[in-house]
């Protein structure tokens, strides 16, 4: 059974600061993903990572995956109220249609 | 046109009342899902579509009824639900035979059950 592990859970930043937020996922999958919720709202697609050594960064978030230790993490620079959000990894599990197990979510919260 | 739509926004149904969640893209995607999502908890698998039929039924309980009529829309047909089934009702697509299978998220139907 796959299981997918988020840390922390919750996370209270001040602006400016830098922090990384780590999923860990027990058994090989081919795919992750990050996704960013806002209260209230759907799920924003942030990335996908495909293989081992991946990196990609969209402003001040970057994530990578390194698939032999079956972690993936999301770097935040200098943090802004703006992120403030709950951040999901999921990994796919069981074949092509891209079935997702979530994690349990990071709630961030970014002070002034 | 990049948008999973969803209707209704909200709805609040009693135990007795049937009722329909409604999903569509226009993104060509063939593979369409929907998820349950309560309050501060991840979104949870409930079935999968693929090619317009049920590939996968995450164990979910009958009185959730899914209905795939065509390639572009999705619905979840409900009856006799319970409180507890009170949530957020996510629906996803995602193109097939890509590299990344991306799921792309409609805004959701928040539902409530009395």
């Amino acid at each position: 059974e796959l299981k997918v592990e988020q840390n922390p859970l919750f996370l209270s930043m001040q602006e400016g600061k830098n922090y990384t937020i780590y999923c860990n996922y027990s058994t090989t999958s081919d795919r992750l993903y990050w996704y960013r919720q806002d209260p209230g709202k759907s799920l924003e697609s942030l990335f996908v990572l495909l293989s081992n050594g991946a990196v990609k960064q969209e402003g001040r978030l970057m994530a990578s995956l390194d698939t032999k230790a079956r972690l993936s993490t999301l770097h935040i620079t200098a943090a802004v109220h703006d992120l403030s959000a709950t951040y999901f990894c999921a990994v796919n599990y069981g074949g092509s249609q891209g079935n997702l197990i979530f994690g349990k979510g990071t709630k961030l919260s970014v002070k002034p | 046109d990049t948008e999973v739509t969803q209707t209704p926004k909200h709805l609040v149904m009693g135990m007795t009342n049937k009722k329909s969640l409604k999903c569509e893209q226009h993104m060509g995607h063939r593979a369409m899902y929907w998820y349950k999502q309560k309050a501060k908890k991840p979104p949870e698998l409930m079935f999968v579509y693929s090619y317009e039929k049920l590939s996968i039924n995450e164990s979910v309980p009958s009185r959730f009824s899914p209905e795939c009529p065509n390639s572009s829309l999705l619905n979840l047909h409900l009856h006799a639900l319970q409180p507890e089934d009170s949530a957020l009702y996510l629906c996803a697509s995602s193109p097939t035979g890509s590299m990344t299978y991306e799921q792309y998220f409609g805004p959701g139907t928040r539902l409530t059950v009395t």
